[in-house]
């Protein structure tokens, strides 16, 4: 069955880069996008970007655009998400997230999500 | 970017009875393809996101047939025919027509 795993926790400075992984398992890795999407504590999810496992290409978020990237290993079926320049703001669960159909959204699949906190 | 509001914020429910919840959006949300491009979620504490209904009313795999999904262009609601006791969380939609995506506020129902 189709599966996302992502990487453990992470407790980061302000001003540093942490960077997630996403290990995909069930299909083969490069016919979907992997979409990533973060939620602070208490707020709705906000998408973030992401990544055409076959090709590469990538889309951002303009809130984010310059500060993230996302990345993919084929041979390991990993896609990596890196955000810079850490801020408190930054405090998530980082979601990725597949979608059930070629479509944009229908994102019917779903890492387990990596609690990242940023503190001084 | 599109904008997405939900109504209520909160809605407490009574088991067996049906349960409603709005979404709408500051543009139209449908394709030329003619399909409109909104998702609903489920969301239980300190879970992932779950997809109930893609493209406005097709119910993903394995949600139960008391979830549906109506509406077009900026106009969408979700109802449950009947509400279990497992239907509790925080229900949200998220539009896809345009490349920023977007989510709404979030409708937290509770028993």
């Amino acid at each position: 069955q189709v599966q996302l795993v992502q990487s453990g926790a992470e407790v980061k400075k302000p001003g540093a880069s942490v960077k997630i992984s996403c290990r995909v398992s069930g299909y083969p890795f490069n016919i979907h996008d992997i979409q990533w999407v973060r939620q602070a504590p208490g707020q709705r999810p906000e998408w973030m970007g992401w990544i055409n496992a076959g090709n590469g290409t990538t889309q951002f978020s303009k809130k984010l655009q310059g500060r993230v990237t996302i990345t993919r290993d084929i041979s390991a079926a990993t896609v990596y998400m890196e955000l810079h320049n850490l801020i408190s703001e930054d405090s998530a669960v980082y979601y990725c997230a597949r979608s059930v159909v070629i479509l944009p959204g229908a994102w019917g699949h779903w890492g387990q999500g990596t609690l990242v906190t940023v503190s001084s | 970017d599109i904008v997405m509001t939900q109504s209520p914020l909160s809605l407490p429910v009574t088991p067996g009875e049906p349960a409603s919840i709005s979404c709408r959006s500051t543009q139209s949300l449908q394709h030329s393809n003619g399909y409109n491009y909104l998702d609903w979620y489920l969301q239980k504490p300190g879970q992932s996101p779950r997809l109930l209904i893609f493209l406005g009313s097709n119910r993903a795999s394995g949600v139960p047939d008391r979830f549906t999904g109506s509406g077009s262009g900026t106009d969408f609601t979700l109802k449950i025919s009947r509400v279990e006791a497992e239907d509790v969380g925080t229900y949200y939609c998220m539009q896809s027509l345009q490349p920023q995506l977007t989510f709404g506020p979030g409708t937290k129902v509770e028993i």
